[in-house]
């Protein structure tokens, strides 16, 4: 069974740091792209960053850009993503999602919630 | 500039159909799309790959009652024999080099 499980979120203060993890399983890892994208409490989806399968291709939507760094360790099936300095219009759910390569984003996790607040 | 744009609302009786539409931006009419699912408190899930020419891939384990259609720039998902569970907002999603792009999504009520 083909899964996602995003996990590291929670309410941190304006400016400090966070670290989301999403741990993949029931598939080839390595096979795949992963992207984050996050949704804002009663608003719409945002992609917000993209890996390809060895890391030698990443993305930012420019809201993000130096504040937030993809990353993903194959070894152990995982996804990160490191985000400081953050803000307020930074609180939403996170999801993790799945990319064949092909542009879709094919399975998704749960997400994670991240609150930013003092 | 990719753009996707959805209606913020549909809606339709239990049992009939119903049909949203995504509307890709000038100059991108011959993108592929996908359709995604998230009902209340869930994530999202995956629906249908939907390219230009019509022809389509779905997701593991999703209904026939769900199908996919394009006309020009405009790609559809039509719903039919509506249950109570398909109540839930619909986003499409395109991509293109370094980017993944989302609508804004059409929120369906099944009366």
């Amino acid at each position: 069974e083909v899964q996602l499980v995003e996990s590291g979120g929670g309410l941190v203060q304006p400016g400090r740091s966070l670290r989301l993890s999403c741990a993949a399983s029931g598939f080839i890892f390595d096979d795949y792209a992963m992207h984050w994208v996050r949704q804002a409490p009663g608003k719409g989806l945002e992609w917000i960053s993209g890996i390809s399968w060895n890391s030698g291709s990443i993305d930012y939507v420019d809201s993000v850009k130096g504040r937030f760094t993809i990353s993903r360790d194959n070894a152990k099936n995982s996804l990160y993503l490191q985000m400081n300095s953050l803000r307020a219009e930074d609180t939403a759910f996170y999801y993790c999602a799945r990319d064949p390569s092909s542009g879709e984003l094919d399975f998704w996790g749960q997400g994670t919630l991240v609150t930013v607040s003092s | 500039q990719l753009v996707l744009t959805q209606s913020p609302s549909a809606s339709a009786s239990l049992g009939a159909s119903v049909k949203l539409t995504c509307t890709l931006s000038s100059g991108h009419s011959n993108y592929a799309i996908a359709w995604h699912q998230q009902q209340p408190e869930k994530g999202p899930r995956y629906l249908v790959r939907l390219n230009s020419d019509g022809s389509h891939t779905k997701g593991d384990g999703i209904p026939d009652r769900f199908s996919g259609s394009s006309s020009g720039p405009e790609r559809y998902l039509t719903i039919s024999s509506l249950q109570s569970e398909d109540e839930a907002d619909y986003y499409c999603q395109t991509w293109a080099t370094g980017i993944r792009v989302f609508g804004g999504g059409t929120t369906l009520t099944v009366l």
